[in-house]
């Protein structure tokens, strides 16, 4: 198994620039979550998708945030316009319920500057 | 509303000593408590979980967790650190049941002194 993928690895834009963020969860996986990490918040979660529905975007932080779950195998994180306070590294995390077993996998995270 | 606390922003150990990262939480219900790991310019890799069963979960790379109810804590610990083991530690919580997100404590970061 690939794990979560996510693209691209690094984005650099200049403010006022549309910037969208992709991931690939694990197939199988039955939820999506997308998390920002910055030192000042640390963790916090944005957006969370089951069953490719909208199920809790109070951590969206304002309106020129967006994401969309079109299918079970991708998903995409839009920002637009992008501002220099939206620098972070930006994680997907897929997750699994079997049984009373769950599981949270992570991607490689894309670390996002706007300048 | 369910949160998690990492009261230390730093730990450091002696390589060979035994290491004690700490975690409390709040949850409504029975908790979901799980511990990951983050290297410099990495995602965050699983380490181990507690869902039901045994207060003592053991995990990844030697290191294990106690789940104490009464004190709403799950500590991770290891025996004998390695250099290795320097990093990024989170704790984090969901409940049994409704929302399944994971809320993530602030970090705790492991510095293992050769």
């Amino acid at each position: 198994d690939a794990g979560v993928i996510q693209s691209p690895r690094h984005e650099v834009t200049e403010m006022g620039q549309e910037v969208t963020l992709r991931c690939k969860p694990i197939s199988g996986h039955n939820s999506l979550f997308w998390y920002r990490q910055t030192m000042m918040r640390g963790l916090e979660l944005l957006i969370y998708f089951n069953n490719n529905v909208p199920i809790d975007d109070s951590g969206m932080p304002e309106d020129r945030f967006s994401a969309k779950m079109p299918n079970a195998s991708f998903s995409t994180l839009k920002i637009q316009p992008s501002e220099p306070r939206d620098s972070a590294v930006y994680f997907c995390a897929s997750s699994y319920r079997t049984g009373g077993h769950y599981g949270y996998t992570f991607g490689s995270g894309t670390r996002l500057t706007v300048v | 509303a369910q949160s998690v606390a990492q009261p230390e922003d730093q730990v450091n150990v002696a390589e060979g000593n035994p290491l004690t990262v700490k975690c409390t939480y709040s949850v409504s219900g029975n908790p979901y408590l799980f511990w990951y790991v983050q290297y410099p310019n990495r995602g965050l890799q699983f380490l181990l979980k507690y869902i039901t069963g045994d207060n003592l979960v053991k995990g990844s790379y030697g290191f294990e967790a106690e789940f104490n109810k009464s004190q709403t804590s799950f500590h991770l610990k290891k025996p004998s650190a390695l250099v290795s083991d320097s990093a990024l530690y989170f704790c984090a919580v969901r409940g049994d049941f409704g929302n399944e997100k994971l809320t993530f404590g602030t970090g705790t970061r492991l510095t293992i002194i050769p």
